[in-house]
């Protein structure tokens, strides 16, 4: 089945240690998105990547690191430097040449 | 500043009847817009999209309507059903296909359906 995975589903962090959150997609799609929720903010964009070894910040990229060494994989790293990086993180992937976004079903962080 | 906007945080109707969900958009280039449907600790699931070039889009029990001149568009749901129970977020992107990038996201509007 085709489709966009995102694991852990549920991460603890000690305060000040980087962790890093997996999202994986067999959709072949070119661009991926990483969101973050927050309880009344809606989902707003911390960084996103339309071609491999490319990447763009987006509203709150910072304390946060990206990478995207291939087509199927976005991994978001939350640095010691994000103030407050408890959150629910959801990945998104899209074609370029398509229409809607579609979600993995998120990582819940929590910094203890 | 935001650019696209959901006013209403809850919205409470009853089963059978019409629910109205509204979004605005400040963004004179976004021309691509989308409904997302979210239950709690889960990805958002698209739920239908409309482009500039209409003013309505039909699918099922949803409608969405765009307005370009007032810059809002609404989500419509007759009847609605318990299970529609969620929270809905409006979505807008400049360029069809994400040729623009990204998809910018409204506050949403949690929808509860009584029975």
């Amino acid at each position: 089945d085709g489709g966009i995975t995102q694991s852990p589903k549920y991460l603890f962090r000690k305060e000040g240690q980087n962790v890093t959150l997996s999202c994986e997609q067999n959709l072949n799609h070119d661009a991926m998105y990483w969101y973050r929720q927050d309880p009344g903010q809606g989902l707003r964009l911390i960084y996103y990547s339309q071609i491999v070894n490319d990447f763009q910040k987006g509203d709150i990229a910072e304390g946060y690191s990206v990478s995207r060494e291939k087509k199927e994989s976005f991994p978001l790293t939350v640095t010691s430097a994000q103030k407050n990086p408890t959150a629910f993180y959801l990945c998104a992937s899209r074609d370029l040449g398509g229409t809607e976004a579609f979600f993995g079903q998120g990582t819940r962080l929590t910094v203890v | 500043d935001q650019q696209v906007k959901q006013n209403s945080p809850s919205l409470s109707v009853q089963e059978g009847r019409i629910s109205i969900l509204n979004c605005d958009y400040t963004n004179s280039m976004f021309d691509y817009f989308l409904w997302y449907k979210k239950y709690p600790a889960e990805g958002p699931t698209f739920l239908i999209s409309i482009s500039s070039i209409k003013d309505k889009n039909e699918d099922g029990r949803f409608t969405v309507f765009l307005n370009k001149s007032a810059k809002h568009l609404s989500l419509h749901i007759v009847p609605s059903q318990p299970g529609d129970s969620a929270v809905y977020f409006c979505a807008a992107s400049e360029g069809y296909g994400g040729s623009q990038g990204n998809l910018i996201f409204g506050k949403g509007t949690k929808l509860s359906v009584k029975p």
